[in-house]
């Protein structure tokens, strides 16, 4: 059975540091994708990872995957309030559909 | 906005009743996925459909079963409820059984 770790489970952070999230997984993936989720709303598709070595930019955000150590990271550079939300991971196996997500990690942004 | 919708947005109902959610993926896909959010579980998956037909399932109970109709949208039935199926329930649709899932704004059921 899939396993799906992230650590930390919370992070605050002050405006302008950097940090990262990390996920870990026990099973061979083909994608992983990284989700923001504000309170009481629906998930935003941040990142889709598929191969090895893949590193992904949006703003504040990088996502990174490395297929052999089953890891993917999220790194946030010089934080600002905006960023304050929780961030998951979802790993799809090889084979079937489903995405089996991360604990979450609740991100809060203090000025 | 995703393109995926669901109804309602809240349901508040009694222990031992029976509910209905509804979702409508986007348009053209034909993969149906359910999700379910709780303090407890985290976010889990159910249950997947395929152009009609049962794909994949999850982490889902007995009372509870899914069916995706001609139209290609989706109903979640919830029975005999109890205060631990309070949670908030997505449903996400994708084009093909490997392409990227986009969530609707989900459900949230409140048992009492």
């Amino acid at each position: 059975e899939l396993k799906v770790e992230q650590n930390p489970l919370f992070l605050s952070m002050q405006e302008g540091k950097n940090y990262t999230i990390y996920c870990n997984y026990s099973t061979t993936s083909d994608r992983l994708y990284w989700y923001r989720q504000d309170p009481g709303k629906s998930l935003e598709s941040l990142f889709v990872l598929l191969s090895n070595g893949a590193v992904k930019q949006e703003g504040r955000l990088m996502a990174s995957l490395d297929t052999k150590a089953r890891l993917s990271t999220l790194h946030i550079t010089a934080a600002v309030h905006d960023l304050s939300a929780t961030y998951f991971c979802a790993v799809k196996e090889t084979s079937g559909s489903r995405l089996t997500f991360g604990e979450g990690t609740q991100l809060t942004v203090n000025p | 906005d995703s393109g995926v919708t669901q109804t309602p947005k809240h349901l508040i109902t009694a222990t031992g009743q029976r509910v209905t959610l509804r979702c409508s993926p986007r348009s053209g896909d034909l993969s149906v996925y359910w999700y379910q959010q709780s303090l407890d579980q985290g976010l889990q998956f159910l249950i997947q459909y395929y152009n009609g037909e049962e794909r994949a399932k999850g982490n889902i109970l007995e009372r509870f079963s899914a069916q995706q109709f001609p139209d290609l949208h989706s109903e979640l039935n919830l029975s005999s409820l109890e205060l631990g199926d309070s949670a908030l329930y997505f449903c996400a649709s994708s084009e093909g059984a490997n392409r990227e899932q986009y969530f609707g704004p989900g459900t949230r059921l409140t048992v009492t």
